[in-house]
């Protein structure tokens, strides 16, 4: 157990609707990255957010947004899905400022998002 | 912008057996870390091992190794005495040390292990 947490495991949708998703960083961590696993185009990185803040952002669709909350939590919200946004997201944390930590980020279980 | 390659689609081991598993990375930077992350069936993903660029040591953790050569731009993951439970996807990842880029990871394609008993 990483000690990161999100849900919901496993969302089943249909085309056009929105969804969000929902993580909660390790216990003191400050930054969460988001990240989606696609059989199309593998692991990519998202968007991260850093104590509130966006830090980074990757291939993140305009039809995507995010946030992370002053308890550190973040969301991951998805609009107009289409079919090819079927994937599994991730969410990770760090602890900048610790000693080694900074470097190493912890992944959540994922949550499974299908779009029919 | 950095790419990882990992040009080994699927290996196999036998049981106690050893495996090297290869990882390439193109970068023009001088200082960055590497990952090795394992995603089993349950897909989560795991790290392995990890490796500072400006350490000339190779990272070991019990029975994973790697053999970092930052000239080659090569970090390969060595699992000896291969267990059923090592059975996985293994992601190598490059986290570049600079601010401006933050600490995104980028990963290679993935090479997925069979151990066979």
């Amino acid at each position: 157990d990483s000690g990161v947490t999100q849900t919901p495991k496993h969302l089943i949708t249909a085309t056009g609707q929105r969804v969000t998703l929902r993580c909660s960083p390790r216990s003191g961590d400050l930054s969460v990255y988001w990240y989606q696993q696609s059989l199309d185009q593998g692991l990519q990185f998202l968007i991260q957010y850093y104590n509130g803040e966006e830090r980074a952002k990757g291939n993140i669709l305009e039809r995507f947004s995010a946030q992370q909350f002053p308890d550190l939590h973040s969301e991951l919200n998805l609009s107009s899905l289409e079919l090819g946004d079927s994937a599994l997201y991730f969410c990770a944390s760090t602890s900048p400022g610790l000693a080694g930590g900074e470097d190493t980020q912890y992944f959540g279980p994922g949550t499974r998002l299908t779009v029919l | 912008a950095q790419t990882v390659t990992q040009s080994q689609p699927e290996m196999s081991v036998q049981e106690a057996e050893t495996v090297t598993l290869s990882c390439t990375y193109d970068t023009s930077e001088s200082d960055y870390y590497l990952f090795w992350y394992k995603q089993p069936p349950s897909r989560q993903m795991i790290l392995v091992i990890r490796q500072e660029a400006y350490k000339q040591q190779n990272a070991t953790e019990n029975r994973f190794s790697v053999n970092f050569q930052k000239a080659a731009k090569s970090f390969s993951l060595k699992i000896s005495d291969s267990q059923l439970g090592d059975a996985a996807m293994y992601f190598c990842a490059y986290r570049s040390s600079w601010e401006t880029s933050g600490s995104r990871l980028t990963f290679g394609e993935g090479t997925q292990l069979t151990v066979n008993p």
